[in-house]
């Protein structure tokens, strides 16, 4: 079953407006990453923060990670046409398998140009 | 140096029959997991394998199975195929131990139908 859920499933924006994605998941994380998928294609790691984390950059990106309300958010700033693509949020379990991450549905992002 | 390589990339099968799907990890990587992601939602894990030894299974009943081999490859066999097997079948690699043993670096996927 899916641990994390995204929310809006679907988001359109114009280049250079900003893209904020959101995941709620259920049970305690020892880590939260962002994966980004390029239509039907194999996914690609984005970003990670850790449980004792608030807050991350890299790049355009900045993750948020609220453990007492089980949410993260993802930025995109100054959005490209290239930035088009399914995110989904996945999460690391405390004492999970390895390898072992639970995805959400995935927000897709459509970025016109 | 090559990512995560899956063979092959598309197949079409018919209810009831066997298919092998393959995965070479990135080299260093022990770890391989595999998933299932069927339209529209997101990966499912289905295996873990380190060393050989499966180290985790999903919700997946008994027709999947796996193997990984002393180079660190893997299989994934899937047996009496189902209509509802149709889905894009992820291998992702990983290291082993700390924090980058929970960052998937992922295949491009083996797409599978069953007519």
């Amino acid at each position: 079953s899916q641990q994390g859920e995204e929310d809006p499933q679907a988001l359109s924006i114009q280049e250079g407006e900003n893209a904020t994605m959101n995941c709620s998941y259920k049970t305690s994380i020892n880590n939260l990453q962002w994966y980004r998928q390029n239509s039907g294609r194999g996914l690609v790691h984005l970003i990670l923060i850790r449980s004792n984390e608030r807050e991350k950059h890299s790049g355009r990106l900045r993750v948020t990670l609220d453990t007492s309300k089980k949410s993260s958010s993802l930025l995109i700033t100054a959005s490209r046409a290239a930035d088009t693509a399914s995110y989904f949020c996945a999460t690391a379990d405390r004492g999970s398998t390895l390898g072992r991450l639970y995805f959400g549905r995935g927000t897709q992002l459509t970025v016109w140009p | 140096d090559a990512g995560v390589t899956q063979s092959p990339t598309h197949l079409i099968k018919t209810r009831g029959q066997h298919v092998t799907l393959r995965c070479s990890p990135i080299s260093g990587h022990k770890s391989v997991s595999w998933y299932q992601q069927v339209l529209g939602q997101g990966p499912q894990f289905i295996f873990q394998y380190y060393e050989k030894e499966e180290r985790g299974r999903g919700n997946f009943p008994d027709r999947f199975s796996a193997r990984q081999f002393p180079n660190y490859s893997s299989e994934l066999n899937v047996n009496a195929l189902l209509l509802g097997d149709s889905a894009l079948y992820l291998c992702a690699s990983s290291l082993v131990g700390g924090l980058g043993a929970n960052v998937l670096t992922f295949g491009a996927g083996s797409r599978l139908t069953v007519l």
